[in-house]
């Protein structure tokens, strides 16, 4: 069984600072672990993922997110947000070698004030 | 490249009558889609694995006399609610596994978002 926990529904930050959002997972199996963002009235866009290679994984739009085994913690930063960064972030979690079906966490609304 | 469009974006129906949501994968083959239902402020839910030419998976607690699901072609795959009730008002956001893709890659609809009066 699998579940994901994000810490926090909704974070707030100002234009240039640090983006943290906090995921933690839970996988009887080792897992993948994604991120997911989602803007107003559009789908889902894969933001990076992690499948057993590098632990520090680095996705798109200056977005990456730190595997930690021992913590079961796949966090996402940002060093400097910025306004375009305003949306809905989902963790997710896979198991095996596929896609497949994942879990998703509650998801984290980021709000970027200028 | 690796668009998945669904259909219609939002519909408002009676209680009683049915819906239909369609999914397809604009320029790739999907040999799986994956449905999902989104709550207002909670998770996305998988409710059923939609295999071509195969019948589906549903996932435990998901009704699958409530939720008919068709995967007719490599491209397309439809959600009929049938008999909708206004606690069926959900996001409903299908994904498709990009079959030239390493690990089948999902790539996810834009949503419908469903209000039954």
């Amino acid at each position: 069984a699998q579940s994901v926990t994000q810490l926090g529904s909704h974070v707030s930050v100002s234009e240039g600072a640090l983006v943290l959002l906090r995921c933690n997972y839970s996988s009887s199996v080792p897992p993948y672990l994604f991120w997911y963002v989602q803007y107003p009235n559009q789908g889902l866009q894969l933001l990076l993922k992690y499948t057993s290679a590098a632990t520090l994984v680095k996705g798109i739009n200056g977005f990456e997110a730190e595997f930690k085994k021992s913590e079961t913690s796949f966090h996402l930063t940002k060093p400097s947000a910025h306004m375009s960064d305003a949306a809905e972030y989902f963790c997710a979690v896979g198991a095996g070698t596929s896609y497949g079906k994942l879990t998703f966490g509650q998801g984290t609304i980021l709000t970027v004030h200028p | 490249g690796a668009v998945v469009s669904q259909h219609p974006s939002r519909v408002i129906c009676k209680s009683g009558t049915s819906v239909k949501i369609e999914c397809r994968s604009l320029d790739f083959q999907a040999t799986t889609m994956f449905w999902y239902r989104q709550f207002p402020k909670q998770s996305l839910m998988l409710m059923a694995t939609s295999n071509e030419g195969s019948k589906a998976t549903y996932e435990q607690g998901v009704e699958k006399d409530k939720f008919l699901i068709n995967h007719a072609s490599l491209t397309l795959s439809t959600l009929t609610v049938t008999s909708a009730h206004p606690e069926d008002s959900s996001f409903y956001i299908c994904s498709a596994s990009h079959s030239g893709r390493a690990n089948g890659e999902l790539f996810f609809g834009e949503g419908s978002r469903l209000t039954v009066l």
